[in-house]
């Protein structure tokens, strides 16, 4: 099955500085890959979508210039929290797209990686 | 506005069939309904996918009508380990937005 990692699976970063996350798909091409957040006892909800070689794309109210996507190849994609705050304290969840489906329906499944936690302090 | 709403918890006894219903109201007519289920601190793990009527698979069956506006994960016979949070998962109509359902969390009783 396909298979997509994260990494680090746990940071602790101090208030003001940066922190890359990385997600890879490790035995397919992913040509989009998604970026999620989830707080505690809440849903994941959808950050960003990010396509191989494009600018991603944001959610309204999660702003570009704080979460940097990066997804340079069709296994790698990366987000940078920038600045991070408390607030930004969140487990952050990479999910990747196998383009593969049947005629005439969409079927493109979301592979999702174990999650990055994120603890600002 | 799409929302995709589920119970926000179930108890079920073990050996009992448990069913979890999602509403999806306003989702994509050309894409699968997808469930998902996450223990603490992991990532979603995949379940069962359908597109309509019924669906099944080793672990569970999906049951998606033909409005497709809602769809029921049924788990046969759940154990202690199927403790943990359901979602279904859908894309949104015309934005084609991936939107989670808000989760269930079942707990499976001795």
């Amino acid at each position: 099955g396909a298979v997509v990692s994260q990494h680090p699976s746990r940071v602790i970063c101090k208030s003001g500085t940066s922190v890359k996350i990385e997600c890879r798909s490790l035995d397919f091409q992913a040509t989009t890959m998604f970026w999620y957040r989830q707080f505690p006892k809440q849903s994941l909800m959808l950050m960003a979508t990010s396509n191989e070689g494009s600018k991603a794309t944001y959610e309204q109210g999660v702003e570009k210039d704080k979460f940097l996507i990066n997804h340079a190849s069709l296994t790698l994609s990366t987000l940078t929290v920038t600045s991070a705050h408390p607030e930004d304290s969140s487990f952050y969840i990479c999910s990747a797209r196998d383009p593969s489906g049947a005629s005439g329906v969409t079927s493109y499944e979301q592979y999702f990686g174990p999650g990055t936690r994120l603890t600002v302090t | 506005l799409a929302k995709t709403t589920q119970p926000i918890s179930m108890d079920s006894y073990e050996g009992q069939e448990v069913n979890i219903t999602c509403s999806h109201n306003n989702i994509a007519t050309n894409d699968y309904i997808t469930w998902y289920q996450q223990f603490p601190s992991q990532g979603p793990r995949f379940i069962i996918q359908g597109y309509k009527t019924k669906v099944t698979n080793e672990v569970a069956s999906l049951f998606i009508p033909a409005d497709r506006k809602s769809s029921t994960l049924s788990l046969p016979r759940v154990s202690l380990s199927d403790t943990a949070v359901y979602y279904c998962l859908a894309r949104t109509s015309g934005t084609y937005k991936y939107i989670f359902g808000t989760g269930t969390r079942l707990k499976v009783l001795a």
